[in-house]
This record gives C-alpha cells, structure tokens and sequence, in this order.
C-alpha cells in the first residue's frame, strides 16, 4: 500500500496571502495525484487531477505541482471560502490511498 | 444539473448489515468507475471500494474485505454497497464519488452516515 504523507498537518494563513500544502508518496505514483478541498457538512469537492490539471470550475489561484513521490498544492491570495481540509490522493495504484489531510485555518 | 444522492445508512448493531445505495443523475454513469469512500468521527478520507464502469473489475480496502461488497445497476444509474458483519470502527459518513476523465472524485453526494453501535 502507498502511504501519503501530507504536510503540515495544520497551516495558519492570513486572508490574501499564499497557502503551500505538501503531499508524499512512499513510492511513485507518477501524475496519478489528486487535490480534494473538504469543508465541514459539504461533499468533498474535486480541485485538482493528473498533480496539476485544474477540475471545471475551479479558480485559477488553486495550482498543483509535482511527480513521482513529491507533489505540492498552491493556493493564492487565500480567500475566506478557501479555509477548508485539504486532501491528496493517489491513483497510480490500488489500494487508492487519500492522505491524512492538511487543514488551512484563518491566522 | 449533476445530482449524486446516497441513502440507506443508519444505526445498526456490531454484527449486523446494512446496504447503501448511491443514485446519480445528470451524468455519464455507465462509463465511468464509481467509489465508496468514508470519513469516520473526527478522521480523514478513507477510500473504502470502487467498482468500474462496467462492473466488471472491483477493488476494495483490506479493512473491509471479506465483509462488503460492490455493485452498480448502469440502467439506473445506481450505486451499491452491501455492508455485512459490521463493526463499531465502520461508523462513518460514506461518500459516493464518480471517476472523471483524468482521475477520480469528479463528483461526490453529500454522503449517508451509518453508525454501529450496541
């Protein structure tokens, strides 16, 4: 089983500036990431596939990055509906496994 | 308008079975694989089970193997998961989720909470 590790695992951050969320994998899982923003009582919402394509929707401050074991998910300028759980997962291999979460709470 | 909807969960003792079913609407279904996926109290996502799109190929979490199983009805654009010999650390809030084009959890329902307890 591919482990993912996600750092930190709470990040504080002021309105407006910029969020850098990291995810670890125990081994390759090439592009096979992607970033999932959870809020609480809402389905989790889809923001990135393939480590770096933005899903329909999803505003251009939201930006990943990375292959192989070490992908990072940027955020920009953070707006308020941005604080939220953010989750990777990987689906190079089965069993897809989903990171323990980095929370970005308001500074 | 897309519409991923699950139902079934409930409160169920330690031992007992429950079924949840996932109905989706205003997408491609049969094409694309279909996942479980669980956060239980004050945890993460867990990925639970996914299923193709044709049904044909399944895959599932060791902590439930054995124990659940998944199914799908492409003509109703249905979702299914038997859940058998339940126990107190299955209390969770399970998600259905749909595969996109690049990967999975295009879209995701609200999610149905299933609780065992004695």
């Amino acid at each position: 089983e591919i482990v993912m590790t996600q750092s930190p695992a709470t990040l504080s951050v002021s309105p407006g500036e910029r969020a850098t969320l990291s995810c670890r994998a125990s081994q390759s899982v090439s592009s096979n990431l992607a970033w999932f923003q959870h809020k609480p009582g809402q389905a989790p919402r889809l923001l990135i596939s393939g480590a770096s394509t933005r899903a329909t929707g999803i505003p251009a401050r939201f930006s990943g990055s990375g292959s192989g074991t070490d992908f990072t998910l940027t955020i920009n300028s953070l707006q308020s509906e941005d604080f939220a759980v953010y989750y990777c997962q990987q689906y190079n291999n089965w069993p897809r496994t989903f990171g323990q979460g980095t929370k970005v709470e308001i500074k | 308008e897309v519409q991923v909807l699950e139902s079934g969960g409930g409160l169920v003792q330690p031992g007992g079975s429950l079924r949840l079913s996932c109905a989706a609407s205003g997408l491609t279904f049969s094409t694309y694989g279909m996942s479980w996926v669980r956060q239980a109290p004050g945890k993460g996502l867990e990925w639970v089970f996914s299923i193709s799109g044709s049904g044909g190929s399944t895959h599932y979490a060791d902590s439930v193997k054995g124990r659940f199983t998944i199914s799908r009805d492409n003509s109703k654009k249905s979702l299914y998961l038997q859940m058998n010999s339940l126990r107190v650390e299955d209390t969770a809030l399970y998600y259905c989720a749909k595969d996109g084009d690049l990967g999975p959890g295009e879209y995701w329902g609200q999610g149905t909470l299933v609780t065992v307890s004695s």
